[in-house]
């Protein structure tokens, strides 16, 4: 089965500094998505990056980055050039690539500070 | 916002009572999977629905069932409720099986007393 691992449960971060947050995940599969979401205070999750396994380049979109780790089973996310609106809970998640069922990290708080 | 939408926004029950959720999916996307999302806690799969049929189930008792219907919106159903299932409901669309990127609703927040 499937596990996903995020060890901090809560970050903070200075306006415009960047910041790490860490995932690992457990799996047999050669083949497979992993994700991060944003959910804010009170609204609704939202796909912030996604990257695919069999893809070495770490994907980008803008500020957010991933630096993917296959033989490590690691998949951080960087947030450059934090925003205050980046406060929200960061969930890392994996799906094998038959697009069956999504499974979810617990969760990173992430607050940043004016 | 995704575009997908969920009802109702708030409820309350009664433990042993039973209630029906409603999703409605974004246009053009006939899959749609449900979580529960308890407090502080990430989601947890509970099952997905592709073009009318059950696809996926995760580990959670036969008392949580759900539908899909012709138009892809979705319910999902909880009976004999407990105290723990108390939490956040949550579905998701995406535009076909074969597609990863999925599209979340705001939530159902139930609380079972």
């Amino acid at each position: 089965a499937q596990t996903v691992t995020q060890s901090q449960p809560e970050m903070s971060v200075q306006e415009a500094e960047t910041v790490t947050l860490s995932c690992t995940y457990d799996t047999s599969e050669n083949n497979y998505y992993l994700f991060w979401y944003k959910q804010p205070p009170s609204r609704q999750m939202i796909l912030v990056i996604r990257q695919e396994a069999y893809k070495q380049q770490n994907a980008t979109e803008n500020r957010f980055s991933v630096n993917f780790q296959k033989a490590a089973k690691s998949f951080s996310l960087k947030i450059s050039d934090s925003q205050l609106g980046d406060t929200a809970m960061y969930f890392c998640a994996f799906m094998k690539h038959d697009y069956d069922k999504v499974i979810f990290g617990p969760g990173t708080s992430l607050s940043v500070i004016p | 916002e995704t575009g997908v939408t969920q009802s109702p926004t708030h409820l309350i029950k009664t433990r042993g009572q039973q209630v029906t959720l409603r999703c409605s999916s974004q246009s053009g996307h006939n899959t749609v999977s449900w979580y529960q999302q308890a407090l502080g806690q990430g989601p947890q799969f509970i099952f997905q629905y592709y073009r009318e049929e059950e696809n996926g189930r995760g580990n959670f008792p036969p008392r949580f069932s759900g539908l899909q219907f012709p138009n892809y919106s979705s319910e999902l159903n909880v009976n004999a409720l407990e105290l723990d299932d108390s939490a956040l409901y949550l579905c998701a669309s995406r535009i076909g099986g074969n597609q990863e990127t999925q599209y979340f609703g705001p939530g159902t927040r139930l609380l079972v007393l």
